[in-house]
């Protein structure tokens, strides 16, 4: 069955620092993976995606995630934090059959540090 | 562009009343449509997949005479939660995806709607 995991509940970063949270999914075959944003209260924000091709993919807000085959993984990254980034951050994997339906992590909740 | 409109943000009301909640999308055709219920700090659950001209399908455990969905047009999908109850009180989030058949289109959410049943 597909499923992804996101294993850090929460992070705590210093603003300015970098930030890597990670994820990983299982899946049969080359997944369609995504990032997507939550501020408090609000609805969810595409960050970036990943269907094919180049396996670093460059998304909004500075935000960069590489996809590895062989770790089944696909961790997001920010070379510097702002305090603005703070957030809930969730990896979803989109299901193959005709539904499109999107398979959520449990998400991460980022903490940043003034 | 891809811009998801929900309305109400936010609603609060009596026990046994009917709320429904709207979903458009503003810039683009939304063949399909979904329907999320969140609980605090947890993650998204999916409630039903609404495709226009058709019955939505619903996830198992999710009521369908409970949660009424209508997508009439390519732009607007519709929840209604019938005799709302305090245990229905939650965070729903609508989602669209453009039409086609291909798996890479990515679905679009909109800002969510507050249901508080008192």
């Amino acid at each position: 069955a597909q499923s992804v995991t996101q294993p850090d509940i929460h992070i705590t970063v210093s603003e300015g620092a970098s930030l890597e949270l990670r994820c990983n999914y299982s899946y049969g075959a080359t997944p369609y993976l995504f990032w997507y944003v939550q501020s408090p209260g609000q609805g969810l924000q595409l960050l970036l995606k990943y269907f094919s091709g180049d396996t670093l993919v460059q998304g909004i807000k500075g935000f960069e995630a590489e996809f590895k085959r062989s770790q089944s993984s696909f961790n997001l990254r920010k070379p510097s934090v702002h305090w603005s980034d703070a957030a809930e951050y969730f990896c979803a994997v989109a299901g193959m059959d005709s539904s499109y339906k999107l398979i959520f992590g449990s998400g991460t909740r980022l903490l940043v540090r003034p | 562009g891809a811009v998801v409109s929900q309305h109400p943000s936010w609603v609060i009301c009596k026990s046994g009343t009917s709320v429904k909640i709207e979903c458009r999308s503003l810039d683009f055709q939304a063949t399909t449509m979904f329907w999320y219920r969140q609980f605090p700090k947890q993650s998204l659950m999916l409630m039903a997949t609404s495709n226009e001209g058709s019955k939505a399908t619903y996830e198992q455990g999710v009521e369908k005479d409970k949660f009424l969905i209508n997508h009439a047009s390519l732009t607007l999908s519709t929840l209604t939660v019938t005799s709302a109850h305090p245990e229905d009180s939650s965070f729903y989030i609508c989602s669209a995806r453009a039409g086609g058949l291909q798996g890479n289109q990515p679905q679009h959410f909109g800002d969510g709607t507050r249901l508080s049943i008192l």
